[in-house]
Order: C-alpha cells, then sequence, then structure tokens
C-alpha cells in the first residue's frame, strides 16, 4: 500500500530565506505525486505536481519541488519565504502500480511558519 | 468560475441527530470525493464517485455514515445517528478524473463543514 511521510510537524523560517518542507513516499509502481496548501478555515488548494519527466517541478506561488527516486523524495521548496506562505502544507502520493482506482494519499501536513 | 460549493459551513448539534452534509462540485468535473479531516487522523478519503457512482466507500467508517449522487451537481453525505466522535471538518473535493495525458488531474476543495456533535 502506498504511503507518504511529512517528518517534521513545523517549520519555522525567516521572511525572505529559503524554506524547504520535506516529504518521503512509499509505493510499489510510479508515483504520482502532489502538493497541497491549507490556510486557516479553507480547503486544500493544489500547488503543483509531479507525474513524469523533469525531476523540478514548478507550481504556484512560486513554489516548486523536486523529485529523487533513489531516495523517494518530492521535498517542496521556495527561494525566499514571505510570511503570507505560512499556512500548512500536505504532501500526497497515488500509486500507479495497480489497475482500478487507487485513492489519493495524503501526509500528516507540516505547519509552515514564516517570520517577519 | 465557482469553486466548490459546501453548506452548511458550520453544524453543531446533539448527539443521536440526523446530519446532512451537502456539495456542489465544479461544473464539468466527473469525480468527486468526501474527506474528514481531524487532528487525531489527519485527512481521510470517505468516499469517492465517478460519473455519479460510487466507486470506492471502504472508508466510510460505519453504516451511520452514507452518501449519495443523485446527479452530477449535487451529492450529500449522512450521518445517522450521529456521536461525539463524529465530529470533524468535512471536505468535498472534485476532480476531472484519473490518468489522462497529463496524469490525475489535481482535486478541487471546498471550503469544508465543521461539525460538532455535543
Amino acid at each position: 500500500a502506498q504511503s507518504v511521510a511529512q517528518p517534521e510537524d513545523q517549520v519555522n523560517v525567516a521572511e525572505g530565506n529559503p524554506l524547504t518542507v520535506k516529504c518521503t513516499y512509499s509505493v510499489s509502481g510510479n508515483p504520482y505525486l502532489f502538493w497541497y496548501v491549507q490556510y486557516p478555515n479553507r480547503g486544500l488548494q493544489f500547488l503543483l505536481k509531479y507525474i513524469t519527466g523533469d525531476n523540478l517541478v514548478k507550481g504556484s506561488y512560486g513554489f516548486e519541488a523536486e523529485f529523487n527516486k533513489s531516495q523517494t523524495s518530492f521535498h517542496l521548496k521556495k527561494p525566499s519565504a514571505l510570511v503570507s506562505d505560512s499556512a500548512l502544507y500536505f504532501c500526497a502520493v497515488r500509486d500507479t502500480g495497480y489497475t482500478g482506482f487507487q485513492k489519493l494519499v495524503f501526509g500528516t501536513g507540516t505547519r509552515l511558519l514564516v517570520s517577519p | 468560475d465557482a469553486g466548490v460549493i459546501q453548506s452548511p459551513r458550520h453544524e453543531v448539534t446533539e448527539m443521536g441527530q440526523e446530519v446532512t452534509l451537502r456539495c456542489k462540485p465544479i461544473s464539468g468535473h466527473n469525480s468527486l470525493f468526501w474527506y474528514r479531516q481531524t487532528m487525531m487522523r489527519g485527512l481521510e478519503l470517505l468516499i469517492y464517485f465517478n460519473n455519479n457512482v460510487p466507486i470506492d466507500d471502504s472508508g466510510m467508517p460505519e453504516d451511520r455514515f452514507s452518501a449519495k449522487m443523485p446527479n452530477a451537481s449535487f451529492s450529500t453525505l449522512k450521518i445517522q445517528p450521529s456521536e461525539p466522535r463524529d465530529s470533524a471538518v468535512y471536505f468535498c473535493a472534485s476532480s476531472l478524473g484519473f490518468a489522462g495525458p497529463n496524469g490525475d488531474q489535481p482535486q478541487h476543495f471546498g471550503d469544508g463543514t465543521r461539525l460538532s456533535i455535543l
């Protein structure tokens, strides 16, 4: 069964500094990987996805993520953090190694706090 | 464009009462998902519909939970009877489905219904 791990409950970074939110995954086939962001009292919003091809994926709001197959990781990055980036970030994976429906499995979330 | 619309946004009711949560997906989307979010268990998929047909309901906690999708623009999640442990935020999401030429299409989430069972 597929799974995804976000090892950090919270990441603190100063505004203007680069940020990284970590994600590792486990699948039997090839993964489809996603990052979503959740602001208070709102639903999850899609940031970016990796399906195949270039290991560096660019997404919304200046975010990008790097797919590393050997390390089974898909870390979210941004070169310069903004206070408005403070939110809850979710990594998600779907295993394409099966036929039929396979659900998207979400990590437990990482809270990003960007200080002024 | 209107996003996924959920109602009510907040619901407070007493144990044993019937609760009905409503969802209007994005027009043209053929996949609909109901999720539950709690601090303890995170985000859990309850049920998935494709073209109005329930495909996977393995995440539905027990028989007290039921979901319907009578047409492409409306779905309900019902809890009867409700219990305090059902307190959570319930999200509806919709998408254009799976495994197109660009892989999975992103799921678009509503803003959720915060349910409190007293």
